[in-house]
């Protein structure tokens, strides 16, 4: 069964540094997304991405948020300076088409310290 | 926005007994009804997903129902057994580029 890829599984970082954690979509897949868990909270949006460009993002996706897809398959998410608030599980999710079934990856726990 | 309110956050359940989860949402856009299972160290899994125009869809053991005109849909799984003790999300879409999603109801099925 396809399934969605994420590296690393774990990041420690210092507050103030940057990180950026990657992403394997779907082989087939068009439409790429981002979400984060807090320890013991829902899911939430970050953002979306489709034919190379934001789709839509939340207020959580600030200035200190990117995304890109650099090789047509690496699909990442940057944060600039990070604080100890991002911590959290970030989780990646591609489909196929628009409102279906999205695919989500094992998730990339960030601690920041 | 949308917003997703899901209840109970926990249930306990006896092995064979069926569970029931609850989710409201507020955007009467709202087309498309996911939930998602998740078990412990990993991502969402889709199980049973609902789209506007059906009331109702059935999967062996789970089924969802959707009321529009209350703005409710359910879960409802049957047989309960242990291995489907997990954190349950529900979600909500409206055909934008994004999944808003219920806070969760973890459920432990005791043998």
């Amino acid at each position: 069964e396809p399934e969605v890829t994420q590296t690393p599984s774990h990041q420690v970082t210092q507050m103030g540094q940057e990180v950026i954690l990657r992403c394997v979509p779907i082989s087939n897949h068009l439409y790429f997304y981002w979400y984060r868990q807090i320890l013991g909270q829902k899911v939430e949006f970050l953002v979306s991405f489709y034919n190379n460009e934001i789709s839509e993002k939340s207020e959580i996706f600030d200035d200190q948020f990117s995304v890109e897809r650099p090789d047509g398959s690496n699909f990442t998410l940057k944060i600039r300076s990070t604080k100890l608030e991002d911590s959290a599980m970030y989780f990646c999710a591609t489909s196929g088409q628009l409102n279906t079934e999205a695919f989500f990856g094992q998730g990339t726990r960030l601690t920041v310290v | 926005g949308e917003n997703v309110e899901q209840h109970p956050s926990t249930l306990s359940v006896q092995e064979g007994d069926s569970a029931v989860i609850k989710c409201t949402y507020s955007d009467s856009a709202s087309n498309y009804f996911p939930w998602y299972k998740q078990e412990l160290g990993k991502g969402p899994q889709l199980i049973i997903d609902i789209r506007s125009n059906v009331g109702e869809k059935k999967d062996q053991r789970i089924a969802v129902t959707l009321n529009k005109t209350a703005k409710h849909f359910s879960l409802h799984i049957t047989e309960t057994q242990p291995e489907d003790s997990a954190v349950y999300f529900c979600a909500a879409s409206d055909s934008s580029y994004k999944l808003i999603f219920g806070s969760g109801t973890r459920l432990l099925v005791r043998p």
